[in-house]
């Protein structure tokens, strides 16, 4: 199975700072790649897919980015409402696979 | 509106079975596969599987693989999940999601139901 290794897997930063997520593929996987935020209590929600195409509704201060079997998701001008753990999830091949998790406390 | 409603927690002993459910409104059922992902408790994100509805083929993960069982019945657009004999370290959160194809290549969960708690305890 494709591993995808995340870090850091977790960060405290503040209010209106920028932050970003990384995830690497043991593969290449093309851009079949995405992100999603799941707050406490709650079903994760898709941020991103096919590596950096924005989800309906999402707030564009959320982007994603490709680099070779590297992904970034960037978080501009951080609020406190995007207090989170945030996944990447490859679709490149089954199984999909997530990756750890990144805890975002703001 | 188009959800995905799960079925209520639920609590079972070790070796019985059980069967969850995922019931789609608000789109056309059978044009979407639906997924599985489990969450132990404290911890992150596990996919299991996906069901595609028309005929209820499906794909496993291997860590799931003949644990579990997916299906779908396209008369009442609700997937499900079961298991044939529990055990304790199945408890766990079971979110049921919707996938969307992007391009021919790239899938997405983006709909998501709220969750089934399933505690497997003697």
């Amino acid at each position: 199975a494709i591993q995808m290794t995340q870090s850091p897997s977790s960060l405290s930063a503040s209010v209106g700072d920028r932050v970003t997520i990384t995830c690497r593929a043991s593969q290449g996987i093309r851009n079949d790649l995405g992100w999603y935020q799941q707050k406490p209590g709650k079903a994760p929600k898709v941020l991103i897919y096919d590596a950096s195409s924005l989800q309906s509704g999402v707030p564009s201060r959320f982007s994603g980015s490709r680099s070779g079997a590297d992904f970034t998701l960037t978080i501009n001008s951080l609020q406190p409402e995007d207090s989170a753990t945030y996944y990447c999830l490859q679709d490149y091949d089954y199984p999909w696979t997530f990756g750890q998790g990144t805890k975002v406390e703001v | 509106e188009v959800q995905l409603m799960q079925s209520g927690a639920v609590v079972k002993k070790p070796g019985e079975s059980l069967k969850i459910s995922c019931k789609a409104s608000g789109y056309t059922f059978n044009n979407h596969w639906i997924g599985w992902v489990r969450q132990m408790p404290g911890k992150g994100l596990e996919w299991m599987g996906i069901v595609y509805p028309r005929d209820s083929y499906s794909i496993y993960s291997p860590s799931f693989q003949g644990q579990v069982t997916l299906s779908a019945d396209k008369s009442n657009s609700t997937a499900y999940l079961q298991w044939s004999s529990l055990k304790p370290s199945d408890s766990a959160m079971y979110y049921c999601a919707r996938v969307e194809v992007a391009t021919v290549e790239s899938w997405y969960f983006d709909l998501w139901g709220r969750g089934t708690l399933i505690t497997v305890s003697s």
